[in-house]
């Protein structure tokens, strides 16, 4: 198993602002996987986060709205800028083991007035 | 877009009923999985079947799997109060990490 810590765990900002989730993993990854869940809805995938390189973004995501950090194998930040009340969702971090397992941090419920 | 649709999109039993949810994707998968998310927080792992496998349990679950069909059913026998949460399946797929989540499942247990 993988013990992920994801903060902070919810948030209330203010559009036009900016928030940075962090995810730290208990021990070292390769990838790290950014998932969007807005209300009542299943899991999209944002990006997956190599350390040493650019993240790679999903179709519908892009850098300059979700700027990803990963400055080592345990670590990995996500920023949801420039926000506006469509960003209000649940962000989560994740981490595999094994071919496919996946682990999950508890997510960060963030809410944009 | 999602691969994986699920239905019932929400389901509402009484404690000791036996639950079930099924799954169906559109592409060949290598794998596919159940996961647990209680109240909006991270999801919980509960199962995987690869695709070589037509049924799989663990404790009070039980999962199947049939290719033909593209389809994946997920049972939960003898419910409890704690059941109570959503259920996604996901799919993974030979040679690539990510994984494509279904649509999900509101599972309720009424005492």
């Amino acid at each position: 198993s993988a013990v992920i810590s994801q903060k902070p765990s919810r948030d209330i900002c203010q559009r036009g602002t900016s928030l940075t989730i962090q995810c730290q993993v208990d021990s070292q990854v390769t990838m790290m996987f950014w998932y969007r869940q807005q209300p009542g809805q299943s899991l999209t995938l944002i990006a997956t986060a190599n350390q040493g390189s650019e993240a790679t973004y999903e179709s519908g995501f892009v850098i300059d709205k979700f700027p990803i950090s990963r400055p080592n194998l345990t670590f990995s930040t996500l920023t949801v800028s420039n926000m506006s009340p469509e960003d209000s969702s649940i962000y989560l971090c994740s981490v595999h083991r094994g071919p496919t397992e996946a682990f999950f941090g508890q997510g960060t419920r963030l809410t944009v007035v | 877009s999602q691969q994986g649709e699920e239905d019932p999109q929400a389901l509402s039993i009484q404690e000791g009923e036996n639950a079930t949810m099924n799954c169906s994707y559109k592409t060949s998968i290598n794998n596919l999985q159940w996961y647990r998310q209680n109240s909006g927080r991270g999801l919980v792992h509960l199962i995987l079947i690869r695709s070589n496998e037509r049924e799989k349990h663990s404790g009070r679950l039980r999962v199947t799997l049939d290719t033909s069909k593209k389809s994946s059913s997920l049972l939960i026998t003898a419910s409890r109060a704690a059941d109570t949460a959503s259920y996604f399946c996901a799919t993974g797929f030979q040679g690539a990490q990510k994984l494509v989540f279904g649509q999900g499942t509101r599972l309720t247990i009424n005492p």
